[in-house]
């Protein structure tokens, strides 16, 4: 479909293992965003990055996060050392970029992870 | 932890109703979004503000941007019950790519 796609859609691992969540934005939108929705809140921002490079990193919890988007598309996240507290909604989004409106934003549906 | 009170935390509307609901910040904001959210969905863009004061519709949707830059009002006219789910405002500031949401409020249609 021309919009953003997530995958796994679901993810259940055990505490302490790795895991990878892979996000492809709409064509052409150079802004791509990570947020993470616990239950009962709204998105918080984890991440975004402008075309290859992360513009602000500055919402990840921690160093066991990691993201990234070598060509400028599609962009992984990365869990280390996974643990029950990670369990949440993690949210992909894109815009168009620069200029205005870069607040409207093009969610996916999200992938949810259960750390066991 | 969220930075934008959203109220009522919840709602049950009846059909036909209009309903309205806001959000309040300590600090400013240049943006002011609103967003809804159906099961299993991410977020989708109702409505965007972009200067204060300024008042903006979307078919049913009316959300208003707050002179003080702190607060914003969404209010839905003769809700039908597909308006069910819920409700984020988001707040953006100057040169910022971020955008900081509430906590929601839900709603439901009342049996």
């Amino acid at each position: 479909g021309a919009g953003v796609s997530q995958t796994p859609s679901n993810k259940v691992t055990e505490k302490g293992k790795y895991v990878e969540l892979r996000c492809d934005p709409i064509s052409g939108h150079t802004a791509l965003y990570w947020y993470r929705q616990s239950l009962g809140q709204g998105p918080e921002f984890l991440i975004y990055f402008q075309g290859t490079g992360a513009a602000d990193d500055s919402g990840l919890p921690n160093d066991r996060f990691f993201a990234v988007r070598p060509e400028g598309s599609v962009s992984t996240l990365k869990i280390q050392r996974t643990e029950r507290g990670d369990s949440a909604v993690y949210l992909c989004a894109s815009s168009r970029g620069l200029g205005a409106g870069t607040g409207e934003l093009f969610f996916g549906e999200g992938s949810r992870l259960t750390v066991l | 932890g969220q930075q934008l009170n959203q109220s009522p935390q919840s709602m049950f509307i009846q059909e036909g109703e209009d309903v309205s609901m806001n959000c309040t910040s300590s600090s400013i904001f240049n943006t002011w979004l609103w967003y809804k959210q159906e099961p299993g969905e991410g977020p989708v863009l109702l409505i965007a503000l972009y200067k204060a004061g300024e008042l903006t519709s979307n078919g049913r949707l009316t959300a208003q941007f707050g002179i003080t830059r702190k607060d914003s009002f969404l209010n839905i006219s003769a809700s039908i019950p597909s308006d069910v789910g819920i409700y984020f405002c988001a707040g953006q500031r100057l040169n910022d790519y971020k955008l900081s949401f509430g906590a929601g409020t839900t709603v439901t249609v009342r049996a």
